[in-house]
């Protein structure tokens, strides 16, 4: 167990809906990562957050979103949801203080996302 | 371009055969870490192990054993007398000087199975 937690573990939704996944760090750690795993792309960075503030962006679609409250959970929200969109999520923690290139980044166990 | 390239798809052994997985990056950075993780069938991203740039020593722990060598921009994993519970996908990540942002950069996963 890695002290990251996701919620939902599966989702299952229909074409054009709106969702939103949640993520909490392990304890102490202020940075929170997004990744989207799928068949045709693999593991791929969307996002990261460092204590509230985005800071980095990767190739994450205009229709996503995310945002890290002052308890330093984090949730990426998908709308207008395409078949395409269809994956695992992952979200990852490490402690990060001043964006070291050192830290580890601990993955939670992902939420599964069926498009239907 | 930060790039990893991990060729070997899938292997297949049996169970107390030695295997070793390749993984070759690109990068024009000086300052970079590069990392393992496993995901097992469970879905998981299980986190092995970090390696600096500066740092060329190999390292084993247990079964598992590392090798990195910067000339050849390789970082080779070596499992010995391999066992049915290292079934599994294994990843090779790198992380780029990207000041203050972290965004691991995955090979494309290489499919471990070690049959009894």
């Amino acid at each position: 167990d890695s002290g990251v937690t996701q919620t939902p573990k599966h989702l299952i939704t229909a074409t054009g809906q709106r969702v939103t996944l949640r993520c909490s760090p392990r304890s102490g750690d202020l940075s929170v990562y997004w990744y989207q795993q799928s068949l045709d792309q693999g593991l791929q960075f969307l996002i990261q957050y460092y204590n509230g503030e985005e800071r980095a962006k990767g190739n994450i679609l205009e229709r996503f979103s995310a945002q890290q409250f002052p308890d330093l959970h984090s949730e990426l929200n998908l709308s207008s949801l395409e078949l395409g969109d269809s994956a695992l999520y992952f979200c990852a923690s490490s402690v990060s203080r001043g964006g070291q290139l050192k830290d580890t980044q601990y993955f939670g166990p992902g939420t599964r996302l069926t498009v239907l | 371009a930060q790039k990893v390239t991990q060729a070997q798809t899938e292997i297949s052994v049996v169970e107390k055969e030695d295997v070793t997985l390749d993984c070759v990056y690109e990068t024009r950075d000086t300052t970079y870490y590069l990392f393992w993780y496993k995901q097992p069938p469970s879905g998981e991203l299980v986190f092995l192990i970090r390696r600096n740039s500066f740092d060329e020593q190999n390292e084993i722990s247990g079964r598992y054993s590392w090798n990195f060598q910067k000339s050849t921009s390789s970082f080779n994993f070596t499992i010995t007398a391999s066992q049915v519970v290292d079934s599994a996908v294994y990843f090779c990540a790198l992380n780029p000087t990207i000041q203050g942002a972290q965004k691991l950069v995955f090979g494309q996963g290489t499919r471990l199975t070690i049959n009894p």
